[in-house]
């Protein structure tokens, strides 16, 4: 089945460091591919999306490019902020329409970034 | 404004004791889904629906109910609920089921 994998956390940057976290995903088909963020006590918030090979999302300074050829969506940003400090989640949809799990929403494991001043 | 609701948001309860988690959104979505969120897990799907009076398991539907009798709301029950079902429950609801999901603040539940 489809399957989502992030690098282990927790990260901690200090104010103005580049962020990356990894993400990587196994799907079948052409999957669109989400992050979302959980700032603490939250509910998750759409960060950026792409819905196909080689778009890049980006919102709030940060990016992430759809790679088939790595099946990779990377999430970076080139100056962190403490306002950061949350719980980022990658996800991907399926991508075949009709199929049981269209629509569903497979996460990966959540990556804590911690910012400090 | 816009939003998907969730309650109770905090809920302590024992072994057993029957309890439903509400979830209304205002958008007029088609698409709506329960998640549950595990440290070192991510969030799992537990059900979805893709519209009124049509609901479908996702990949943890045991011990939980739904229903979707309105457009706008999407009740999780737990009938006999286990210690293994404390966890943080996240509703979504999407306008189509290929289109962004929205998530509500989510139900912190422990179970005794």
């Amino acid at each position: 089945g489809d399957s989502v994998t992030q690098m282990e956390g927790p990260v901690t940057l200090s104010e103005e460091a580049f962020l990356t976290i990894n993400c990587t995903y196994t799907a079948t088909g052409y999957p669109s591919l989400f992050w979302y963020v959980q700032y603490p006590g939250e509910g998750l918030q759409l960060l950026l999306k792409a819905t196909k090979a080689d778009d890049k999302g980006s919102n709030k300074g940060f990016e992430a490019t759809y790679r088939k050829e790595t099946t990779s969506f990377h999430l970076e940003k080139g100056s962190v902020q403490v306002s950061d400090s949350a719980v980022y989640f990658c996800a991907l949809r399926a991508g075949t329409a009709g199929g049981t799990s269209y629509g569903k929403l497979t996460f990966g494991q959540g990556t804590i970034l911690t910012v400090h001043p | 404004e816009a939003q998907v609701t969730q309650n109770p948001r905090y809920l302590i309860t024992v072994t057993g004791k029957k309890l439903t988690v509400t979830c209304s959104q205002n958008m007029n979505h088609e698409y709506m889904s329960w998640y549950r969120q595990d440290p070192g897990l991510g969030l799992r799907q537990i059900y979805y629906s893709m519209n009124v009076e049509v609901t479908d398991k996702g990949d943890v539907p045991e011990g939980y109910k739904v229903s979707r009798k309105e457009k706008r709301n999407f009740p999780l029950i737990l009938e006999s609920p286990s210690p293994n079902q404390t966890s943080l429950y996240f509703c979504a609801s999407s306008l189509m089921i290929q289109e962004t999901q929205y998530f509500g603040p989510g139900t912190r539940l422990l179970v005794l």
